[in-house]
């Protein structure tokens, strides 16, 4: 079964506006919480992350909420670009025991000009 | 210096084939992964080694076939393909209890 669900499947926004990719998961033995980054023709690419012991986590344009007591987490892409245009995963892992990632299903992002 | 490389890029072959693709990372994370990715995105994995020794084994047609000969090489060797085998492979590594996984640029496989 799907362990982490990722929604929205697509997504397009205008230039400089706010993108919003969601993420659920049912395991609270996860610990550890990443955001994958994938350009066509290239592999994923850790964007940020985030442990459940803080609420979130800013990194430049790029931030995550997570939720603890609703199980979810959720990627928010502040004045998006262009440049942002990509697939995004989320995943989830234990990272105790031996590193097994779950990831969500992907969003394609498209940021119109 | 590419931290997880992967070869072929490409691969283009015949149905009933045998096909490898190699995996070398030089981060000195003791374990590595190959995940596939359909057309439609997903990546799924496939396995998963830590120090050389299998710790993840997907459910994956045996004739996928895993090889990984010290803990910086991982090759991936399939036997008899099929068209559905078409997709892109990635090879990832991590250190465990770190949490950071890197892949490789993929490897596409097109069976004909």
């Amino acid at each position: 079964q799907q362990q982490v669900k990722q929604s929205p499947q697509s997504l397009i926004v205008q230039k400089g506006g706010i993108s919003i990719i969601n993420c659920a998961y049912e395991n609270t033995a996860f610990d550890y919480f990443p955001w994958y980054q994938q350009f066509p023709g290239k592999g994923p690419a850790l964007l940020i992350a985030i442990r459940p012991d803080v609420s979130e986590k800013k990194e430049g344009r790029f931030t995550i909420s997570f939720n603890k007591s609703a199980k979810q987490f959720s990627l928010h892409i502040m004045d998006s670009q262009p440049g942002d245009s990509a697939t995004y995963f989320c995943a989830a892992s234990i990272r105790s025991t031996g590193n097994q990632f779950y990831f969500g299903t992907g969003t394609s992002l498209t940021v119109i000009p | 210096d590419t931290a997880v490389s992967q070869t072929p890029k490409y691969l283009v072959t015949q149905m009933g084939n045998d096909k490898s693709i190699k995996c070398e990372q030089n981060l000195g994370h003791d374990t590595m992964y190959w995940y596939k990715q359909d057309s439609k995105k997903f990546l799924k994995i496939m396995f998963s080694y830590n120090n050389k020794e299998l710790i993840i084994n997907e459910t994956v047609p045996n004739r996928f076939s895993p090889k990984s000969p010290d803990k910086a090489h991982l090759n991936l060797h399939i036997n008899s393909l099929e068209l559905g085998d078409s997709a892109v492979y990635f090879c990832a590594s991590s250190q465990v209890a770190v949490g950071e996984l890197f892949f490789g640029e993929g490897s596409r496989l097109t069976v004909l």
